[in-house]
């Protein structure tokens, strides 16, 4: 178990709807990385906060937005989605608070996303 | 920004044989370098990592090894098992009091033939 969690595991909706997927990280990690894998593919960076702010962005659609929250919980939403947002999403979570920053990325489980 | 190649895509060993994943970077600055074992329809899970200031670090069957002149990073498995099939990916990252980034490669795609 790495401490973080992400809901929910799995999610089927139609195109043209919207989804919110969420992320609880480590207790006490301030960085939220999202992150993008369809069938076979590589993990593709989407966004990263940090202590609630934008740190960095990557190949995050306009159709999609994040937030992180007071509490260090983030929020992914797709919207107006298409048949190829299908994918398994990843939140993972670095930098704890009061801990040595040892560098090191731990990824949730995953939300598995089918859109039909 | 960093840009990071991994190669082979896919490899395939017989049990026993040793498998080397080879991996470039770009940024010079770039200061950690994990590496992480993704099984299918799991999530990645670190597996090592090295420091800018370390050339080799070894955790019994498998090693990491960096040349920062040549900007270039190994991960190599000895006496493969089948339990090692999985994708591998490399990354480099700058370790930031702000907010750690890191590039991923591609993966490479190991199957262990028993």
């Amino acid at each position: 178990d790495s401490g973080v969690t992400q809901t929910p595991k799995h999610l089927i909706t139609a195109t043209g709807q919207r989804v919110t997927l969420r992320c609880s990280p480590r207790s006490g990690d301030l960085s939220v990385y999202w992150y993008q894998q369809s069938l076979d593919q590589g993990l593709q960076f989407l966004i990263q906060y940090y202590n609630g702010e934008e740190r960095a962005k990557g190949n995050i659609l306009e159709r999609f937005s994040a937030q992180q929250f007071p509490d260090l919980h983030s929020e992914l939403n797709l919207s107006s989605l298409e048949l190829g947002d299908s994918a398994l999403y990843f939140c993972a979570s670095s930098v704890g608070r009061q801990a040595v920053n040892t560098g090191e990325l731990f990824f949730g489980e995953g939300s598995r996303l089918t859109v039909l | 920004g960093e840009n990071v190649e991994q190669h082979p895509s896919t490899l395939s060993v017989q049990e026993g044989d040793s498998a080397v994943i080879k991996c470039t970077y770009s940024d010079s600055a770039s200061n950690y370098f994990p590496w992480y074992k993704q099984e299918l329809g799991k999530r990645p899970q670190l597996i090592i990592d090295i420091r800018s200031n370390v050339g080799e670090k070894k955790d019994q069957r498998i090693a990491v090894t960096l040349n920062k002149t040549a900007k270039h990073f190994s991960l190599h498995i000895t006496e493969t098992q089948p339990e090692d099939s999985a994708v591998y990916f490399c990354a480099a990252s700058k370790i930031l009091g702000t907010g750690n980034q890191f590039y991923f490669g591609t993966g490479t795609s190991l199957t262990v033939i028993p």
